[in-house]
């Protein structure tokens, strides 16, 4: 693995379904973060982690959760998904320095 | 909060000169990212600018000024494979918020 990898690369999901969406990556950095980019709204922030343990919300956290076991996972889970939920999610993580953000190829989810 | 304002879409010369301009309302500055975002893709750092002035990195310059809360990009010696979206983001409060905007489209033509 180089960088960030995410999975499933597309999904189509019936409405009421959980749903997690992967995240790993392997550049050992302690920040994380959860974004969906949609057509006129751009990217928007879910959910976020400082380091390994912690967690926080974005700018629109309802309907998601995360958890940070550890430095390499940040799985999203969508507990019972909507289709207003239908975007193209991107995990990223950023080094401690300038706190740039290293993107992962997202994930397209489609929910029915 | 933040607002970042840019251009939806530009269109632009190969071989030409284009800058694209960002403007933000912010309660707190920390720097201010340039990201490329090809159709399809995840979006790729281009450039950080934390001080006022301009940045040079290639083809590729960023410019600040955080009295007006203003930055461009200035992409020189356009070519085809520059066609995308480009993001323009502000971090802060803090030093892990980061808001973008929506991005401005760029189209290349010969």
């Amino acid at each position: 693995i180089a960088g960030i990898t995410q999975a499933p690369t597309s999904q189509i999901l019936a409405a009421g379904r959980r749903m997690t969406l992967r995240c790993t990556q392997d550049m050992r950095h302690n920040a994380m973060y959860w974004y969906r980019q949609d057509l006129g709204l751009g990217l928007r922030l879910i959910h976020y982690s400082n380091t390994a343990g912690t967690t926080g919300k974005g700018e629109v956290p309802d309907g998601y959760s995360v958890s940070r076991a550890n430095t390499d996972d940040f799985p999203l889970t969508l507990a019972s998904a909507v289709p207003s939920q239908t975007s193209v999610y991107f995990c990223a993580s950023s080094d401690g320095d300038t706190d740039t953000q290293y993107f992962g190829p997202g994930t397209r989810l489609t929910v029915l | 909060g933040q607002n970042i304002d840019q251009p939806t879409e530009m269109t632009a010369t190969e071989g030409a000169i284009v800058q694209i301009n960002c403007t933000y309302q912010t309660s707190g500055f920390n720097g201010l990212f340039w990201y490329q975002q090809h159709a399809g893709e995840a979006p790729t750092f281009l450039s950080y600018n934390v001080l006022d002035g301009l940045e040079e990195k290639g083809r590729f310059s960023s410019f600040l000024s955080r009295s007006k809360g203003y930055s461009y990009l200035l992409l020189k010696e356009l070519q085809m494979k520059d066609s995308a979206s480009y993001l323009c983001a502000v971090r802060g409060p803090g030093y892990q918020k980061v808001t973008f905007g929506i991005g401005t489209k760029l189209q290349v033509i010969p």
